[in-house]
């Protein structure tokens, strides 16, 4: 099971833009990139979902190469609200059974 | 519509009992997915039913096991409870599309094994 990796920490400033990555070699052919956030002692939550190039919705855009083996996640005009920590999903093509990989999440800081 | 609902919140629970956590989905969603969280592994995919079926399968062992009845709630059991079973569990719930993963998760149950 190829892991999904994301790097474990960002910094950012109130109104800049972010951008986060993640890395998914071993991605299933048909399967989406998904992107949640996850607040301290809370359930993750739904941010945005796509295939391939680029999509975009009223809180972030993803942007995603022609091989499907990354994909990044855009944050326009970041709030100290969105310090979260952040994950991207994929279904891995192993044998058998679907497997749904979670990266390894992003801790974002915003600072005033 | 009322979010995704997991109970009991928090578990405290003794190694060698089992446990069984119940999840109850947003209104007209199919299909229902478990996951692992712990500081150490992080978010791990345990399994997802749709339509009461097991459609798919992370790599825990069979001690997890779980089940999706005819209005979509959707109960997790784990036996033989093991140390390293402490975790937060959350369950997801989404309309169940093949490939799309945009789910609506619940807050979590926090079992602790002591």
């Amino acid at each position: 099971l190829a892991k999904t990796t994301q790097p474990i920490s960002m910094d950012s400033y109130e109104g800049q833009e972010v951008n986060i990555t993640c890395s998914h070699n071993n991605i299933a052919t048909n399967d989406y990139i998904t992107w949640y956030q996850q607040f301290p002692s809370q359930g993750p939550r739904f941010i945005i979902q796509g295939y391939k190039t680029k999509v975009t919705n009223e809180v972030a855009s993803l942007f995603i190469p022609a091989d499907r083996k990354s994909s990044t996640l855009s944050l326009p005009r970041v709030s100290l609200s969105d310090t979260a920590v952040y994950y991207c999903l994929v279904g891995d093509k192993g044998a058998g059974f679907q497997k749904l990989v979670f990266g390894t999440g992003t801790r974002l800081l915003v600072s005033p | 519509k009322a979010g995704v609902t997991q109970t009991p919140r928090y578990l405290i629970k003794t190694r060698g009992q089992q446990v069984t956590l119940s999840c109850s989905p947003i209104s007209g969603h199919r299909s229902v997915s478990w996951y692992q969280q712990t500081p150490g592994q992080g978010l791990q995919f345990l399994f997802e039913y749709f339509s009461e079926t097991q459609r798919n399968k992370g790599n825990f062992p069979g001690r997890f096991s779980g089940r999706q009845f005819s209005n979509s709630r959707s109960e997790m059991n784990v036996s033989t409870l093991e140390l390293g079973d402490s975790a937060l569990y959350l369950c997801a719930s989404s309309l169940g599309g093949s490939y799309s993963y945009e789910q609506y998760f619940g807050p979590g149950t926090r079992l602790t094994v002591t």
